[in-house]
């Protein structure tokens, strides 16, 4: 069975701080891992995927992860953090023809 | 990628009633899901919408709460029945056009409150 665990239910950083949010992943195949973004009162937003094609990974909005599958983990970072990053960020990993399965979520919090 | 609108965007209903909720997508997709997401909380899915069959639902879930249909390739409808406060939560709908990495897009979310 596939799992995420997302470490930090909560994180808060200063604007242009370095934001890193955490994601370990389990699973016995190799995982397809995803990052997506739900600002408040709307929807999820695809902010970047891991496909095996590279290990690090570019999103939008200057986001990026890499792929570790010594550590089993996929971490999101992003180099300065800006009041609009503000938000709940969501981990996720299928398997080809599977549906997601997501991780608890972390709300990253922006201070100025 | 796909967009996908969901009708209605929010609602607030009496316990005991019925509530459907629909989604459209823009394109023909291979999959479509359903989620639930409770207050302050991840998304959990509901079932698998699948063309031409019946839906494949997860573990506490069942189709007598969750009817859902899927008529064609763009189009699934969830009903709530019997509703409870329980069942007050955000019911996303997803999409995914198969293939070999399976990336889903979400609709908005309808936001259900059950008094």
């Amino acid at each position: 069975a596939q799992s995420v665990t997302q470490l930090g239910s909560h994180v808060s950083v200063s604007e242009g701080a370095l934001v890193l949010l955490r994601c370990n992943y389990s699973s016995s195949v190799p995982p397809y891992l995803f990052w997506y973004v739900q600002y408040p009162n709307q929807g999820l937003q695809l902010l970047l995927k891991y496909t095996s094609a590279a290990t690090l990974v570019k999103g939008i909005n200057g986001f990026e992860a890499e792929f570790k599958k010594s550590e089993t983990s996929f971490h999101l970072t992003k180099p300065s953090a800006h009041m609009s990053d503000a938000a709940e960020y969501f981990c996720a990993v299928n398997q080809a023809g599977t549906a997601l399965i997501f991780g608890k979520g972390t709300t990253l919090s922006v201070s100025s | 990628s796909a967009v996908i609108s969901q009708k209605p965007s929010r609602d607030i209903c009496q316990r005991g009633t019925s509530l459907t909720i629909q989604c459209q997508v823009d394109s023909q997709v291979t999959m479509m899901f359903w989620y639930r997401q409770q207050p302050g909380q991840s998304l959990t899915l509901i079932a698998t919408a699948n063309q031409g069959s019946e839906a494949t639902y997860e573990s506490g879930f069942v189709i007598d709460k969750f009817p859902i249909s899927r008529p064609n390739l763009t189009f699934s409808t969830l009903t709530v029945s019997n509703m409870s406060p329980e069942d007050s939560s955000i019911y996303l709908c997803s999409s995914s056009s198969g293939g070999l990495y399976n990336e889903q897009f979400f609709g908005p979310g309808t936001r259900l409150t059950v008094l």
